[in-house]
């Protein structure tokens, strides 16, 4: 079962834009990861933040984490072409690691030239 | 570091057919994951191994499917009497042992059952 969700499912917006997407889950955490995936690949890892931060930054990215509402968004700023995928959220169970990671339904975004 | 290898990276089979995947993690990674991922989802944890051990199966790998990872290395995953059900990616992942750690996925083997 999914675990969270990703709003909005769908994204499109302007090469150089800045594209923000969001996600709740359900459960106590340890750690929050952003997945991409494009169209019939693999998912590559963006970005793991841990349940005691709120923010933090890599590259183009930035992610916040607010558990107390178990949400969290990932900024994707200056977009590109290239940034065109699927994006996940993926959350742990506290106390148990990284043993299975519970993914939402994604947000597919879209970078218009 | 060659990344998660995962073979054939597709496979279409006749329903009733038995079907193997394989996976290749990162070497020295402890951890190996098999998720599935239907279209428009994300993707579902099925099972994980600690070196050779099995820890943990989902509710979703009924007794048609069956996971190995006889020496602590490769893994395979087969599905016995395939269904059109079982069509999605199967993906493999690894990571280093202790959480907290990313968890590094392969390209995934789509498999479709016609």
């Amino acid at each position: 079962s999914q675990q969270g969700e990703e709003d909005p499912q769908a994204l499109s917006i302007q090469e150089g834009e800045n594209a923000t997407m969001n996600c709740s889950y359900k459960t106590s955490i340890n750690n929050l990861q952003w997945y991409r995936q494009n169209s019939g690949r693999g998912l590559v890892h963006l970005i793991l933040i841990r349940s005691n931060e709120r923010e933090k930054h890599s590259g183009r990215l930035r992610v916040t984490l607010d558990t107390s509402k178990k949400s969290s968004s990932l900024l994707i700023t200056a977009s590109r072409a290239a940034d065109t995928a699927s994006y996940f959220c993926a959350t742990d169970e506290a106390n148990f690691g990284n043993e299975k990671l519970t993914f939402g339904t994604g947000t597919r975004l879209t970078i218009i030239p | 570091d060659t990344g998660v290898s995962q073979d054939p990276r597709h496979k279409i089979t006749k329903r009733g057919q038995n079907v193997t995947f394989r996976c290749d993690p990162i070497s020295e990674h402890n951890r190996l994951y098999w998720y599935r991922q239907t279209l428009g989802q994300g993707p579902e944890f099925l099972t994980y191994f600690q070196n050779e051990a099995q820890l943990e199966k989902s509710r979703l790998l009924s007794d048609r499917f069956s996971a190995e990872r006889p020496k602590g290395s490769f893994s395979t995953l087969e599905i016995q009497r395939t269904e059109q059900g079982d069509s999605a990616m199967y993906l493999c992942a690894s990571s280093p042992y202790s959480s907290g750690n990313t968890i590094y996925f392969g390209e995934g083997s789509w498999l479709t059952v016609v």
